[in-house]
C-alpha cells in the first residue's frame, strides 16, 4: 500500500464547475496536509495546507480533512482553464519534516 | 527576489562527472529540503538540513550523493560520478521552521528546480 494515494486521472471538468480531488494516506500519525499545484515542467506551488479536521477555505479553494477516515480533499470552485495542472497531495508527521507526496492527479478544465 | 533560488536551472553532465546544485532558501527560512522528481514519477524526499547540520538524510542514495548547508552561503547537493539514472529534476524547498511542540509542520516552498541531464 502506498503511503499517499491519489487517482492519477486525468480528471476532466467543464469550465465553471467544481473540481474535486481526493487523497488518502496510510500513516495515522500524519499531522499536516498540503496541496501543491504543478504545471508541466514547472515546480510545485503551494495551494493549501490544513492541520485540523474539517474544512478550510481560501478563495476558490477548499481543503477538507477527515483524520478518522485518513482522507483529505481539495475542491476547486468555478474552475478555470488556468487550473489545468497536476495536483499533488503531500503529508508530514509531527517531528518528521519530510513531505511524502502522492503521484498527483492530472486535472484538465474543458472550456 | 524573496523566493527560493536554485541554480543552475539546467545542468548537463557526462557520465562520471560531478554535479553541484545550489539552493538559497527564502529570506528568513533556516530549513532546507531537497527532493528529486524522476521522469513520470512523483516527488521523493532526499534530505533535510538546517545550518551546518544534516537533520534527516533517509532519502539520500547511499553512495555518490551528499548535501551540505554551511553557515554562510547556499545549500549544495553534490552528485559524484553521475550516471544516466541521475537524470531528473531536483527541487529545493525551504520552510520557516520545522515542527516543534505545539506547532504543526510549516509549509515548504519550492524553488524552480535544476533539471539535470546526463549524456
Amino acid at each position: 500500500q502506498k503511503e499517499v494515494e491519489q487517482n492519477s486521472g486525468p480528471l476532466s471538468v467543464p469550465e465553471g464547475a467544481i473540481a474535486s480531488l481526493n487523497c488518502t494516506y496510510s500513516d495515522r500519525g500524519s499531522q499536516s496536509f498540503f496541496w501543491y499545484r504543478q504545471y508541466s515542467g514547472k515546480s510545485p506551488e503551494l495551494i493549501m495546507f490544513i492541520y485540523s479536521n474539517g474544512d478550510k477555505e481560501d478563495g476558490r479553494f477548499t481543503a477538507q480533512l477527515n483524520k478518522a477516515s485518513q482522507y483529505v480533499s481539495l475542491l476547486i470552485r468555478d474552475s478555470q482553464p488556468s487550473d489545468s495542472a497536476t495536483y499533488l497531495c503531500a503529508v508530514t508527521s509531527f517531528g518528521n519534516e519530510k513531505l511524502t507526496f502522492g503521484t498527483g492527479t492530472r486535472l484538465t478544465i474543458i472550456p | 527576489n524573496a523566493g527560493v533560488m536554485q541554480n543552475p536551472r539546467h545542468l548537463v553532465r557526462r557520465r562520471g562527472q560531478e554535479a553541484r546544485l545550489r539552493c538559497s532558501p527564502m529570506k528568513g527560512h533556516s530549513h532546507v529540503y531537497w527532493y528529486r522528481q524522476l521522469p513520470e514519477e512523483g516527488l521523493k524526499f532526499m534530505v533535510y538540513l538546517q545550518k551546518e547540520n544534516i537533520i534527516d538524510e533517509s532519502g539520500m542514495p547511499k553512495e555518490r550523493f551528499s548535501a551540505e548547508f554551511p553557515k554562510e552561503g547556499p545549500s549544495i547537493l553534490r552528485i559524484q560520478q553521475v550516471v544516466r539514472g541521475d537524470s531528473a529534476a531536483y527541487f529545493c524547498a525551504s520552510s520557516l521552521r520545522g515542527s516543534t511542540f505545539g506547532y504543526s509542520n510549516q509549509p515548504q516552498h519550492f524553488g524552480d528546480g535544476t533539471r539535470l541531464s546526463i549524456l
